[in-house]
């Protein structure tokens, strides 16, 4: 298994709601990205995590509340969000933790802020 | 502050050609580049990747070609395929620190039959 999936991949909701975004890996890698990628923009980190603890936290908002349950998985909890957080989210993983290890990235989750 | 920069938003080229895409960096802390290929609805996928200490990689059909000196790189992709129309993301990683990658705009290449 060498992919790396992500639900839902549409998402809408209104300002007040509360959601969550998963990405799954089974390549057993230990670190684990989120990106957000507005469109015609290059995609830009958001959070790191490498052996299940935050490692990069790229100064988010705190309406952005990422998780790591375990090597597998992680989340990205989604609460008062704004309309200009509408954007792609894109998670990744690598085999190690230094800039020597590609990304493996999602496909992504289109989230619509309404 | 753009740190790496795609200056070509689309290039068109012919099947069987070169197709040259081309990257430049502000920072020379930068010390490890890579090339992403992003079709739509799906996430970028890995194609490349070269480390400062080298000038040149390649891997099949693709190159990647780095100047330090210029605060270059480029990718060339020989011969160009219909499949490989893409968004094409140069990367660069090291400047701060380990894991953070700062991607390019992007350069739409369409492979003309």
């Amino acid at each position: 298994d060498t992919e790396v999936t992500q639900t839902p991949k549409h998402l809408v909701m209104g300002m007040t709601n509360k959601k969550s975004l998963k990405c799954e890996q089974h390549m057993g890698h230990r670190a684990m990205y989120w990106y957000k990628q507005k469109a015609k923009k290059p995609p830009e980190l958001m959070f790191v995590y490498s052996y299940e603890k935050l490692s990069i936290n790229e100064s988010v908002p705190s309406r952005f509340s990422p998780e790591c349950p375990n090597s597998s998985l992680l989340n990205l909890h989604l609460h008062a969000l704004q309309p200009e957080d509408s954007a792609l989210y894109l998670c990744a993983s690598s085999q190690g933790t230094t800039i020597y290890n590609e990304q493996f990235f999602g496909p992504g989750t289109r989230l619509t802020v309404l | 502050d753009q740190q790496v920069k795609q200056n070509s938003p689309s290039l068109s080229v012919q099947e069987g050609r070169i197709s040259i895409l081309n990257c430049d960096y502000t920072n020379s802390m930068f010390d490890y580049f890579l090339w992403y290929k992003k079709y739509p609805a799906e996430g970028p996928t890995f194609l490349i990747s070269i480390s400062s200490i080298k000038d040149k990689n390649e891997d099949g059909r693709f190159t990647v070609f780095l100047n330090k000196s210029a605060k270059h790189l480029s990718l060339h992709i020989v011969p160009s395929q219909p499949g490989d129309s893409a968004v094409y993301f140069c990367a660069a990683s090291g400047a701060q620190g380990a894991q953070k990658l700062v991607f390019g705009q992007g350069t739409r290449l369409t492979i003309n039959p």
